[in-house]
């Protein structure tokens, strides 16, 4: 059963406005979250992350939001640039040694 | 910055063939991990370590072996190689920072 769910695997969106990523979870014990990104061909990449004591981070264009009472966060991307094109992966701990559990990925492709 | 190698980019392998995965490290991190990432599926855990000879289950062991006889060396081993395990496989190491994780490039591999 999986513990982290990205619904939508794919998502498009224009140059210049706002990408939203959605990720659910399943465990209300989880208390730390995390987002990669992945371009074809390249192992992921750290993007941004979220301990669960805040609803909201930001790091220049990128916001991850947290909603514990629905289990749900969401990236948001503003402006998106073509160069965000990329595999958004959330993903967070789950038991021992750091491991982390990923979602099932989002494709992003930002238009011209 | 941490450099994690995958020795092999592209492998295509024969049904029931012994398959060995390399990972090196160039730091003295402890936690290794093996993912494979399929469309759909995200990335999922197939083994880790936490130090050299120590190995634990992931979510998707079955079919696969490891060995760490080395800190730097993480090796996945398919014991038999089925078409099932076509796939993508990813090498992290843990990093630092919170659940910090470097990836390395990836092996496509392909069994026919």
């Amino acid at each position: 059963d999986q513990q982290v769910k990205q619904n939508s695997p794919s998502l498009s969106v224009q140059e210049g406005r706002i990408s939203i990523l959605n990720c659910d979870y399943t465990n209300s014990m989880f208390d730390y979250f995390l987002w990669y990104k992945k371009y074809p061909a390249e192992g992921p990449t750290f993007l941004i992350s979220i301990s669960s004591i805040k609803d909201k981070n930001e790091d220049g264009r990128f916001t991850v939001f947290l909603n514990k009472s629905a289990k749900h966060l969401s990236l948001h991307i503003v402006p998106s640039q073509p160069g965000d094109s990329a595999v958004y992966f959330c993903a967070c701990p789950t038991g021992t040694a750091s491991k982390l559990t990923f979602g099932t990925g989002t494709r992003l492709q930002v238009t011209l | 910055d941490v450099k994690v190698t995958q020795s092999s980019r592209y492998l295509v392998k024969r049904t029931g063939e012994k398959v060995f995965l390399e990972c090196v490290q160039d730091m003295d991190h402890e936690n290794m991990f093996w993912y494979r990432q399929d469309p759909g599926l995200g990335l999922r855990l197939i083994y880790f370590s936490y130090d050299v000879k120590m190995k634990e289950k992931g979510d998707i062991p079955e079919g696969y072996s490891v060995s760490r006889e080395k800190k730097e060396r993480f090796s996945l081993i398919l014991e038999s190689a089925s078409t099932n395990q076509t796939s993508m496989y990813l090498c992290a190491t843990k990093t630092g920072g919170l659940y910090g994780y470097t990836f390395g490039s990836g092996t496509r591999l392909t069994v026919v």
